[in-house]
């Protein structure tokens, strides 16, 4: 069965600071990537999707993420976070075989910036 | 705009009671997702359906149960709650034909957050 393993399971930051959270996957195949964001008391929510193409992908309020498909990765980034990135961040993968389009998360990342 | 409703947003309830969580999506969604929602575990599928009268178990079925007998509706049942199934639920749904974008993407819904005492 297939695994996501997100690295940090708190990171704290300050505004203005860039932040990078890791996320690795362990199926072998051909992989969707997701990540999805939670605001405090808000839904999750799509930030971004890899699906093929280019391996560098943009998605909402300036985070980006990188596939890497030979290290199994899809690390996200933003350069300059905001104190309205305080969120939970999941990473989510399924696979083109996957029944029902299932999606296997990661245990997420609670991320705190500091104004 | 895709909507995913959930009936109540928290429920408390006692050891041994029958739990009914309710899920509606709006967008004529084939398939529809439960997952509970736990700190540092992140998102665990439970059940899914991928039509009417269909589902499947997830990766954690044990102590669930599931009903869609509507396309729109698709209902988590705890048949005796237990203190370990205190947990956030949430709801997703997604077509199951179409592009990329509209089989992959799952939209959520709010989120029950459920006590058992």
């Amino acid at each position: 069965a297939q695994s996501v393993s997100q690295h940090n399971h708190h990171v704290i930051l300050s505004e203005a600071a860039s932040l990078e959270l890791g996320c690795n996957y362990s199926y072998g195949g051909t992989v969707n990537l997701f990540w999805y964001v939670q605001y405090p008391g808000q839904h999750l929510q799509l930030l971004l999707k890899y699906f093929s193409g280019d391996p560098l992908v943009k998605g909402i309020k300036g985070f980006e993420a990188e596939f890497i498909k030979s290290k199994f990765s899809f690390n996200l980034r933003k350069p300059s976070v905001q104190w309205s990135d305080t969120a939970e961040y999941f990473c989510a993968v399924n696979t083109i075989k996957a029944a029902g389009n299932k999606l296997t998360f990661g245990g997420g990342t609670r991320v705190l910036v500091k104004p | 705009d895709v909507k995913v409703t959930q009936s109540s947003r928290y429920l408390v309830k006692r050891t041994g009671e029958k739990v009914f969580l309710e899920c509606v999506q709006d967008m004529d969604h084939e398939n529809m997702f439960w997952y509970r929602q736990d700190p540092g575990l992140g998102l665990r599928l439970i059940y899914f359906s991928y039509d009417v009268k269909m589902k499947e178990k997830g990766d954690i079925p044990e102590g669930y149960s599931v009903s869609r007998e509507k396309k729109e509706r698709f209902s988590l049942i705890l048949e005796s709650a237990s203190t370990n199934q205190t947990s956030m639920y949430l709801c997703a749904s997604t077509h199951a034909t179409g592009t990329a974008a509209q089989i992959n993407i799952q939209y959520f819904g709010a989120g029950t957050r459920l006590s058992v005492l």
